[in-house]
């Protein structure tokens, strides 16, 4: 299994631009979640999915959109970037409540 | 809405001395409770959670957790740091049915020959 894997592991947008960060898990888990990292500010919560088809928002949704459509993906999009977004994000999975969430490696953004 | 307070930002212990790192979680039922560990560069990896049961959870690496109702606390603990135990901490609290999840601030801990 390759776990939970994001791509692009680092990008540079300009303010305006928009983007897709891609997240797959080959773990079969119905959870999925997005966070981003900022120093001093630990993880937040953007979104979540429960299942395909199923999403909701956590902390920090604004200026994000996600969508499930499979099992094994979860995308976030920003859809007009602001230097506000530059941050980490990690994705991370779970195969249903008590049990282990998985990270993904990160993907660091950069907005200008 | 549930809340982690960890306290401390900076943590220096010296390699073999013990380690607690604190946390303290605000949630008015019996919440999950989780700690995780973040190398430079690399995403979290879980150390160890409590969901009911025992209070003390042993977890990988060494290290262990006692939740304690009475102080709304979690604090990790391991007897011996080793240098390869520097990295950041987090403590993260759910509500029953583990939706959401809110992570504390971090404790970064630097280990010293």
């Amino acid at each position: 299994n390759a776990g939970v894997t994001q791509t692009p592991k680092f990008q540079v947008l300009k303010t305006g631009q928009s983007m897709t960060l891609q997240c797959a898990q080959d773990m079969n888990h119905e959870y999925m979640s997005w966070y981003r990292q900022d120093p001093g500010m630990g993880l937040r919560l953007i979104h979540y999915s429960v299942g395909a088809g199923i999403t909701d928002q956590g902390e920090v949704p604004n200026g994000y959109n996600v969508s499930r459509s499979t099992t094994e993906d979860f995308p976030l999009r920003l859809l007009s970037a602001a230097p506000s977004q530059t941050s980490v994000y990690f994705c991370a999975s779970r195969a249903r409540v008590q049990e282990t969430q998985y990270f993904g490696p990160g993907t660091r953004l950069l907005v200008l | 809405a549930q809340s982690v307070t960890q306290p401390d930002i900076h943590i220096t212990v010296s390699e073999g001395a013990s380690l607690e790192l604190r946390c303290n979680y605000s949630y008015g039922a019996t919440p999950y409770l989780f700690w995780y560990v973040q190398s430079p560069g690399q995403g979290l990896q879980l150390l160890l959670k409590y969901f009911s049961g025992d209070t003390l959870v042993q977890g990988i690496k060494g290290f262990e957790a006692e939740f304690k109702r009475s102080q709304s606390s979690f604090n990790l603990r391991k007897p011996s740091v080793h240098w390869s135990d520097a990295a950041e901490y987090f403590c993260a609290v759910a509500p029953e049915g583990y939706q959401k999840v809110t992570f504390g601030i971090g404790t970064k801990l630097q280990v010293i020959p």
